[in-house]
């Protein structure tokens, strides 16, 4: 079965740029869609971009202009870029297959929080 | 403020039945399914249900959706301890062209 594993750094500072991994394992990279989703945490869920099979993109328009979200297939990695993160950019950050015709997240990968300090 | 609309919080005893609404409208429930998720404390979500009615393989037959509209719901018959979560609705939202959630709703097994 298919199996993601966030990586990346916890702490931030403000202004800089966020950059998180996404290992697969259990299946082939190229044959799925991916996703990133956040929660700030105690909050709810905030989906962030998907990057398709035939490497297109589609991002939340509240985020687009900061974001970008590529796969790298040799390493069979999903990634999130995150530019000038603010302290309203602290969340747990999940990467996600984007199954079936509505794109629905599964499964998860365990999340990694990230905060934005100084 | 969450495209879609869920109660904040529900509870109900062992074996009871309980059903968690979302409502949305026409840009996202209106023209599209509904997919449902879980999140037990401290873990990552987990698909419940989607396309409105359909079980993901190891989702107990206790689990329930349905969709009306502009409004969905999920039902939880027999509710058990296990069951104690936070539960998210979402949809595909035309206007947004991707997916929102419901603010989500606390279920609580007393």
């Amino acid at each position: 079965q298919v199996q993601l594993l966030e990586s990346g750094p916890g702490l931030v500072r403000p202004s800089e740029t966020l950059s998180l991994h996404c290992t697969v394992s259990g299946d082939s990279i190229s044959r799925s869609d991916w996703s990133w989703v956040r929660q700030v945490p105690g909050k709810g869920l905030e989906w962030i971009g998907y990057v398709y099979k035939d490497g297109a993109t589609n991002y939340n328009p509240s985020l687009k202009s900061r974001v970008t979200v590529s796969v790298d297939t040799p390493k069979s990695q999903v990634s999130l870029r995150l530019s000038a993160m603010t302290v309203a950019d602290t969340a747990v950050y999940y990467c996600a297959r984007a199954a079936g015709h509505n794109k629905r997240f599964d499964p998860w990968g365990q999340g990694t929080l990230v905060t934005v300090s100084s | 403020q969450p495209a879609l609309i869920q109660p904040p919080s529900t509870s109900g005893t062992p074996g009871q039945r309980i059903i968690i609404s979302c409502s949305g409208s026409n840009s996202n429930i209106g023209s599209n399914t509904v997919n449902w998720y879980q999140q037990v404390s401290g873990t990552a979500p987990r698909l419940l249900m989607y396309s409105n009615i359909q079980r993901p393989s190891g989702v107990p037959d206790r689990f329930s959706g349905s969709k009306s509209g502009t409004s969905a719901s999920l039902a939880i018959s027999g509710l058990q301890s296990e069951d104690e979560a936070d539960y998210f609705c979402s949809a595909w939202d035309v206007s947004v062209n991707g997916p929102v959630f419901g603010g989500g709703t606390k279920v609580t097994v007393l």
